[in-house]
């Protein structure tokens, strides 16, 4: 099983571009969310999904838009990169069923927004 | 509202020393705890976790008890080995209301570092 999968690996933009980072999971995992993590800041959850066609927002989601046609595929999408955007953004699924399910993470997009 | 917070670092030991990372938590709730590990270039691991007071969790001989009281889940290992230098992210999960599924609250991670 490859897990979770991010594309890129790395990227740099320039600001006001926009870009999609492109996550796909093969479990069959319901729950799907996005983290950005900033140094001395752990991860922070932008936007999460319990099914396809079932967003909803997280703690840091201002500037990011996210849609789910798939279990498998769930795109985050940067409208106009700005330089606060800065930063590696990781990929995670998961069973849903409570509290004790663990996340599966991919190895994350390094994105610098110049 | 549900927080993590982490002993600061970097953590630097000498292979074979004793490792704790502290970690406490507040929650509105019942809550999972969860120890996460990043390597180098890759992405969280999950080490170890506990669903209820008192649990022990335990892998690769690290452990993490449960403690409902003190609402605290630190991390130790006996004798640490280089190949254990990463990130440690400890994390708790509630269930949001009227849903079945947790949302993880990390901690900002601590960075160990362990030579030879």
């Amino acid at each position: 099983n490859a897990g979770v999968t991010q594309t890129p690996k790395f990227q740099v933009l320039k600001t006001g571009q926009s870009m999609t980072l492109q996550c796909a999971q093969d479990m069959n995992h319901e729950y799907m969310s996005w983290y950005r993590q900033d140094p001395g800041m752990g991860l922070r959850l932008i936007h999460y999904s319990v099914g396809a066609g079932i967003t909803d927002q997280g703690e840091v989601p201002n500037g990011y838009n996210v849609s789910r046609s798939t279990t498998e595929d769930f795109p985050l999408r940067l409208l106009s990169a700005a330089p606060s955007q800065t930063s590696v953004y990781f990929c995670a699924s998961s069973y849903m069923g409570g509290t004790n399910q663990p996340q599966h993470f991919g190895d994350g997009t390094r994105l610098s927004i110049l | 509202g549900n927080s993590v917070t982490q002993m600061e670092g970097p953590v630097t030991l000498s292979e074979e020393a004793f490792l704790t990372i502290n970690c406490t938590y507040t929650a509105t709730g019942y809550p999972s705890l969860f120890w996460y590990v990043q390597y180098p270039g890759e992405g969280l691991q999950l080490l170890l976790k506990a669903t209820k007071a008192d649990d022990k969790g335990s892998n690769k001989g690290f452990e993490a008890t449960y403690r409902k009281e003190t609402t605290s889940f630190h991390l130790e290992k006996g004798s640490v080995q280089v190949s254990d230098s990463a990130v440690y992210f400890c994390a708790l999960s509630l269930v949001a209301g009227g849903t079945s599924y947790g949302k993880l609250t990390f901690g900002q991670g601590t960075i160990l570092t362990v030579h030879p």
